[in-house]
């Protein structure tokens, strides 16, 4: 069965500080893993995308690595701010039809506090 | 921010009423998509549509209907709404190109509660 697990379920952390969000997945075959930002009662926002032969991928103060061997994803975010305070979702799609389907992650709820 | 636009935000109703969520992008795409998510849960595909009068059941059975008669628009009808069917429902767009890499863009999605 294709699956995304996330990790931690949640996560506190102060401003100014760093994390790093887990992401592991059996989706088989793989197309691309993408990871997406969701504020409290919006839509998700994508952040990264990666292919099977991309490594890491920065956006600003956010760093996505993938290893496909190993099948797993980390979402790193430096120097933290109050806005960082979201749901982080790990998604991966497969190449398995022409929909190209999405298999979603629960998320990682991150607070960052002041 | 992506250009596409979910109304109403927020809807309370009661049990048997028949309602429709509106969704609109403005960006052109063929592809749009429904999805529903449960507060800490994953979202859940439950429609999509590839274009204009192109609409399919997602994995997660829904007893809603959808339609797509203009490009942009791109609604979903539950005749008999339940309170099973409170939830946030959120609308998706994309444009495939030729690696398949295709980026979804959200609209800010509807918070569904039935009495």
């Amino acid at each position: 069965k294709n699956q995304v697990e996330q990790s931690p379920q949640s996560l506190i952390i102060l401003e100014g500080k760093n994390c790093t969000l887990q992401c592991n997945y059996t989706v088989s075959p793989f197309s691309n893993l993408r990871w997406y930002k969701q504020d409290t009662g919006r839509g998700p926002v994508s952040l990264t995308i990666m292919t099977f032969s991309e490594n890491t991928k920065s956006n600003g103060r956010y760093t996505a690595t993938l290893d496909a061997d190993t099948k797993q994803s980390s979402l790193h975010i430096t120097a933290s701010q109050l806005s960082d305070s979201a749901s982080y979702i790990c998604v991966v799609s497969d190449r398995g039809s022409t929909l190209g389907r999405l298999y979603f992650g629960r998320g990682t709820q991150l607070t960052v506090w002041p | 921010e992506a250009d596409i636009y979910q109304t109403p935000r927020y809807l309370v109703i009661g049990t048997g009423k028949k309602i429709t969520l509106e969704c609109s992008q403005t960006m052109g795409h063929d592809k749009m998509y429904w999805y529903q998510q449960d507060p800490g849960m994953e979202l859940h595909l439950i429609h999509y549509s590839y274009g204009v009068n192109s609409t399919e059941k997602g994995d997660l059975s829904s007893e809603s209907t959808v339609s797509r008669i203009r490009t942009e628009h791109f609604p979903l009808t539950l005749e008999s709404a339940r309170p099973s069917h409170t939830s946030q429902y959120l609308c998706a767009s994309s444009e495939p190109d030729q690696f398949r890499q295709e980026t979804q863009y959200f609209g800010p999605g509807t918070r569904l509660l039935v009495l």
